[in-house]
């Protein structure tokens, strides 16, 4: 079965640095993800990306946060400046269809730390 | 916003028995509903789904509800196994919105 595969499993950061969390999506889907999860807390939606632009945006990603597709099968999430509240499992997520309609495949996190 | 409560946070049973996650939801333009289960460590793994044109669906163990009218969604295992011990979640999206807002999550601890 398809996956989405997300790299590292963890990392470890010192507050203020950058850092930079990749995924790859499943090949034949259009529209790309994030999610985050503090630790005991709900899944919240981050962003949604499709057709090489952001789709929507929650109010989580400030100027801190941006997201790239470099080439045809990564896509990535850069904190530019972290803090001690990044801190959090952040899944990347793809599905064939951005309507809702459809369900997403998740991967299984990157877990944040910053130090 | 769309805002989704999910109850109870945990849920105890003994094996074989059922389990009901009940969530609510506050955006009547929702329309698409999945509901996903966490294993420690890994990512939501989608499990069930309804759409707001249906008011159930089964499929073997699990089945979920939808009342519109209410705007309310249920979870239902039945004949429960110790591996369905997990976090579920419940999810709430609009057609165009492109995002699921999720429920807090639902501890369920099966008894062997």
């Amino acid at each position: 079965e398809p996956e989405v595969t997300q790299t590292p499993s963890h990392q470890v950061t010192q507050m203020g640095q950058e850092v930079i969390l990749r995924c790859v999506p499943i090949s034949n889907h259009l529209y790309f993800y994030w999610y985050r999860q503090i630790l005991g807390q709900k899944v919240e939606f981050l962003v949604s990306f499709y057709n090489n632009e952001i789709s929507e945006k929650s109010e989580i990603f400030d100027d801190q946060f941006s997201v790239e597709r470099p080439d045809g099968s990564n896509f990535t999430l850069k904190i530019r400046s972290t803090k001690l509240e990044d801190s959090a499992m952040y899944f990347c997520a793809s599905s064939p269809q951005g309507t809702g309609l459809y369900g997403y495949t998740f991967g299984s996190g990157t877990r944040l730390t910053v130090v | 916003g769309e805002n989704v409560e999910q109850h109870p946070s945990t849920l105890s049973v003994q094996e074989g028995d059922s389990a009901v996650i009940k969530c609510t939801y506050s955006d009547s333009a929702s329309n698409y509903f999945p509901w996903y289960k966490q294993e420690l460590g890994k990512g939501p793994q989608l499990i069930i789904d309804i759409r707001s044109n249906v008011g159930e669906k089964k499929d073997q163990r699990i089945a979920v509800t939808l009342n519109k009218t209410a705007k309310h969604f249920s979870l239902h295992i039945t004949e429960t196994q110790p591996e369905d011990s997990a976090v579920y979640f419940c999810a709430a999206s609009t057609g165009s919105a492109r995002q699921l807002t999720f429920g807090s999550g639902t501890q369920l601890t099966v008894l062997p």
